[in-house]
């Protein structure tokens, strides 16, 4: 079984530039998750979505950051304009269903550093 | 206060070894609990999930769950150097998963 691909690996961009992050989920997962994760901290949740609604997303600095799921499966996170304390890599995970019994699966992640 | 606390260690024992993670947490509802092991550079692999009262064995590990002390730790016996790694405790509340911030294991051959 395939598991969570993201793209890309590595970006590098200036400030005030804009990214964006593709993810596709593990076949046949319904929920989709964004997190960030700082150097030194564990992963944070920016947004949660449950095939093509979005779930949670109280923690996604909106003024910057949007993300989007068509058609409920593969994902983009896109941050603009970005700043310094937006370096960290962004993961993103999926699982069968949002359960409490359900565990989340993570794919490699992009490392992003803002310059 | 912090949702999930863990210490952030590093936590060194030698080869052979039993190896003891520690992770409270704050929201009494909390239905769920799981260990992922996070490599260097790599992204997070759900190792454990507990789900009731007790302890919970696969393998080399052991996960223990008392939610009257709100209170869930991790045990790996006969650590291997392969164990190197951070061990991250999260917790799920209202379908929302919440992380600590790890615990760095090494294991000293």
């Amino acid at each position: 079984e395939a598991g969570v691909a993201q793209s890309p690996r590595y970006k590098i961009i200036e400030k005030r530039q804009s990214v964006a992050f593709w993810c596709n989920p593990i076949s046949g997962h319904a929920t989709l998750y964004w997190y960030q994760q700082i150097l030194g901290q564990g992963p944070k949740l920016l947004i949660q979505f449950q095939n093509n609604g979005v779930v949670d997303d109280s923690q996604l600095p909106k003024d910057r950051f949007s993300a989007e799921r068509l058609k409920g499966v593969d994902s983009t996170l896109k941050i603009q304009p970005a700043k310094l304390e937006d370096s960290a890599v962004y993961l993103c995970a999926s699982s069968l269903k949002p359960g409490p019994s359900s565990g989340q699966y993570f794919g490699p992640g992009t490392r992003l550093t803002v310059t | 206060q912090k949702e999930v606390e863990q210490n952030s260690g590093p936590l060194s024992v030698p080869e052979g070894a039993i190896a003891s993670l520690n992770c409270t947490y704050s929201d009494r509802g909390s239905q769920s609990f799981f260990w992922y092991r996070q490599y260097s550079g790599k992204s997070p692999e759900l190792i454990m999930s507990i789900y009731s009262n007790g302890d919970k064995e696969d393998g080399r590990f052991t996960a223990q769950l008392n939610k009257a002390s709100q209170y869930v730790s991790l045990l790996i016996r006969d650590s291997q150097p392969s164990d190197s790694a951070t061990y991250l405790c999260a917790v799920k509340s209202d379908y929302k998963l919440s992380f600590g911030a790890g615990t760095t294991v090494t294991v000293r051959a």
